[in-house]
């Protein structure tokens, strides 16, 4: 069980860029959620997803899209990068029915 | 809506001596409750929990105990090490997602 993987680890962009954050578990969690992580904020959720072909917006989801074709893929996409979201990203799955969230490793951004 | 406030860090303590960390919530109802716990580097991981009013979760000499009359959680330990040198998250269950709190830096001196 390699449980919730994330890539890149490390991502520099420039403004206006785009890209792709992904995230995969291999646990067939139902939930999947996109946090980012600042100095003195904590974590904010960005998206979430309660099943394939299910998304929703969390707190901060501007700038962010989601898609959820499958149970084991839930991709962060950043359309045009701002240094605004210059960040660390984590990526969390849990089951149903459990309580616990697992968290990937993380992606650190810089959007220079 | 629902939110979390944590003690403001960092926290700096002796090896051995004894934690307490703040938290307090508001929230409607009776949501569980989280510790989770990030060592330098990682990701997060599920220290302890609490779902329901008085319940205490406890885990690797950490405890927490859930108050509802003074909405709060503050994570408590006996004697800490080096090795519990970490950020500590304080987080509430809010529906599909966590709330969480701004975390609290943990240094451990030996």
């Amino acid at each position: 069980n390699a449980g919730v993987t994330q890539t890149p680890k490390f991502q520099v962009l420039k403004t206006g860029q785009s890209m792709t954050l992904q995230c995969a578990q291999d646990m067939n969690h139902e939930y999947m959620s996109w946090y980012r992580q600042d100095p003195g904020m904590g974590l904010r959720l960005i998206h979430y997803s309660v099943g394939a072909g299910i998304t929703d917006q969390g707190e901060v989801p501007n700038g962010y899209n989601v898609s959820r074709s499958t149970t084991e893929d839930f991709p962060l996409r950043l359309l045009s990068a701002a240094p605004s979201q210059t960040s660390v990203y984590f990526c969390a799955s849990r089951p149903r029915q459990g309580r616990e969230q697992y968290f990937g490793p993380g992606t650190r951004l810089t959007v220079t | 809506g629902n939110s979390v406030t944590q003690m403001e860090g960092p926290v700096t303590l002796s090896e051995e001596a004894f934690l307490t960390i703040n938290c307090t919530y508001t929230a409607t109802g009776y949501p569980s409750l989280f510790w989770y716990v990030q060592y330098p580097g990682e990701g997060l991981q599920l220290l302890l929990k609490a779902t329901k009013a008085d319940d205490k979760g406890s885990n690797k000499g950490f405890e927490a105990t859930y108050r509802k009359e003074t909405t709060s959680f503050h994570l408590e330990k006996g004697s800490v090490q080096v090795s519990d040198s970490a950020v500590y998250f304080c987080a509430l269950e809010d529906g599909n997602k966590l709330v969480f709190g701004a975390g609290t830096i943990l240094r451990v001196k030996s």
